[in-house]
């Protein structure tokens, strides 16, 4: 069975500009979540889907975040414009309800300069 | 009080030796516990999930839950330098998991 997918895996911008980051969750994975994880501490939960509509994004800082799943399956995290403090590795995770296990992609590292 | 508290370590280990990990959490209703296991530069992988007071074993890794005292711990048994990464507890509420800030484990040879 395929793990979660992401891309890219690395990617190096200047602040003000924007970036998007891709994931394919697990086959039959209804629910499909994002986190940003700063070095040195723990995953923070962004943005959680169940199927393609949003269960919470309460801590999704919507003036520059925004996220979208389409059909269901894969997503889309855009950012828009960069700050500084937004370079963190951002993760995918899916799992097959929204209190089963979460199983993590292997993450977009985000530089921002 | 942060929802999920882990002490960040380091925590040193000789091999062969037990490590114990641990993990205080802030929200009574809490149902479903996880301790996943992140190598520098990789993504978190589950080790264990426990959802009862009690003891949970799997092979050298125990999960051990307290709601009571909102307490879970992992223990790793005959530690192993492979053992050595950073330890994320995890506290699934309502809807939400939320981790710790995580515990960095070094196992010595």
């Amino acid at each position: 069975e395929a793990g979660v997918a992401q891309s890219p895996r690395y990617k190096i911008i200047e602040k003000r500009q924007s970036v998007a980051f891709w994931c394919n969750p697990i086959s039959g994975h209804a629910t499909l979540y994002w986190y940003q994880q700063i070095l040195g501490q723990g995953p923070k939960l962004l943005i959680q889907f169940q199927n393609n509509g949003v269960v919470d994004d309460s801590q999704l800082p919507k003036d520059r975040f925004s996220a979208e799943r389409l059909k269901g399956v894969d997503s889309t995290l855009k950012i828009q414009p960069a700050k500084l403090e937004d370079s963190a590795v951002y993760l995918c995770a899916s799992s097959y309800g929204t209190t089963d296990t979460q199983y993590f992609g292997p993450g977009t590292r985000l530089t921002v300069l | 009080q942060k929802e999920v508290e882990q002490n960040s370590g380091p925590l040193s280990v000789p091999e062969g030796a037990i490590a114990s990990l641990n993990c205080t959490y802030s929200d009574r209703g809490s149902q479903s516990f996880f301790w996943y296991r992140q190598y520098s530069g990789k993504s978190p992988e589950l080790i264990m999930f426990i959802y009862s007071n009690g003891d949970k074993e799997d092979g050298r890794f125990t999960a051990q839950l307290n709601k009571a005292s909102q307490y879970v711990s992992l223990l790793i048994r005959d530690s192993q330098p492979s053992d050595s990464a950073t330890y994320l507890c995890a506290v699934q509420g309502a809807q939400k998991l939320v981790f710790g800030q995580g515990t960095r484990l070094t196992i010595n040879p």
